[in-house]
C-alpha cells in the first residue's frame, strides 16, 4: 500500500541553524501539507501546497519557514534559523481527495 | 473558523469490550469532513475513518464506526471488540469541503488517550 515517507526520522540541531525536512508524498496525490505537534500538544497546521504553490498557510508559518517541491517526488520544509520553540514532531501529509495521509514524522530537537 | 472538542483526556476499556470516544465540532462551513486518526506511542498518525457532512449513513471501517449526529454536532468514534493494540492517542479532526472558507487544512482536537486493559 502506498505511503508517505519522511526523512530524517530524528534531527538534532543548534539554535540558529537551518534544517530541511524531507517528504515523499504518495505518488498520485496532488495536495501536500505540513503539520507540527509540539510534545504533548495537539497537531497544528502549517501550510498546504498545490500546483507548485502555497495554497494556504497558518500564522505559525512565518518568514523563517519555506516549502518547495524541487522535483517530481520530494516535498521539503525548510526552517531558516531554528529557535528552541521549533522543537516538535513535523508531519508531512498528502491527499488526492478529502482524506490526508500522514507520514511517520520527523522529530526535531533544537538545542 | 473551525473548532474540535474532545472532552475525554483519558479512557480505559477492557479487552474485547466496545468503547466510544467523544468528539464535538463547530464550523461555519456549509460542507465539511470529519476524521479520526490514531497515534500510537511510536508517534505516527494513522488515518482510521472519514465521514462527510453530506453522508446519509454513518461511516464504518472494520471495527471502527463513526456515530455522526449532525444536529448535535458530534462525531463520536466507536471501537468494537477492543484489542491491546488499540491503546493509543486518538484525534478527531475536521476540514472544510467545497464552498467552505476554511481551506483544506485539518483542525485537530486535543486527543483522547485510550488504554485497553487485558
Amino acid at each position: 500500500e502506498p505511503e508517505v515517507t519522511q526523512t530524517p526520522s530524528h534531527q538534532v540541531t543548534q539554535m540558529g541553524q537551518e534544517v530541511i525536512l524531507r517528504c515523499v508524498p504518495i505518488s498520485n496525490h496532488l495536495y501536500f501539507y505540513w503539520y507540527r505537534q509540539i510534545l504533548g500538544q495537539k497537531v497544528e497546521f502549517l501550510v498546504s501546497f498545490y500546483n507548485n504553490e502555497i495554497s494556504e498557510k497558518s500564522e505559525i508559518f512565518d518568514d523563517q519557514f519555506s516549502v518547495e517541491r524541487p522535483d517530481g517526488s520530494n516535498f521539503t520544509l525548510k526552517i531558516r534559523s531554528t529557535k528552541l520553540e521549533d522543537s516538535a514532531m513535523y508531519f508531512c501529509a498528502s491527499s488526492e481527495k478529502e482524506t490526508q495521509y500522514f507520514g511517520p514524522g520527523t522529530r526535531l530537537l533544537v538545542l | 473558523a473551525q473548532k474540535i472538542t474532545q472532552t475525554q483526556p483519558g479512557m480505559f476499556v477492557q479487552e474485547k469490550e466496545a468503547v466510544t470516544l467523544d468528539c464535538t465540532y463547530d464550523t461555519s462551513d456549509p460542507s465539511y469532513g470529519l476524521f479520526w486518526y490514531k497515534q500510537p506511542s511510536s508517534g505516527e498518525m494513522i488515518f482510521l475513518i472519514y465521514q462527510g457532512s453530506y453522508d446519509q449513513q454513518n461511516a464504518t471501517e472494520g471495527r471502527y464506526s463513526l456515530n455522526f449526529q449532525k444536529a448535535r454536532k458530534s462525531a463520536n468514534l466507536v471501537i468494537s471488540a477492543s484489542q491491546l493494540g488499540d491503546s493509543a492517542m486518538y484525534f478527531c479532526a475536521m476540514r472544510a469541503l467545497w464552498g467552505g472558507t476554511s481551506g483544506s487544512r485539518l483542525t485537530f482536537g486535543e486527543g483522547t488517550q485510550l488504554t485497553v486493559n487485558p
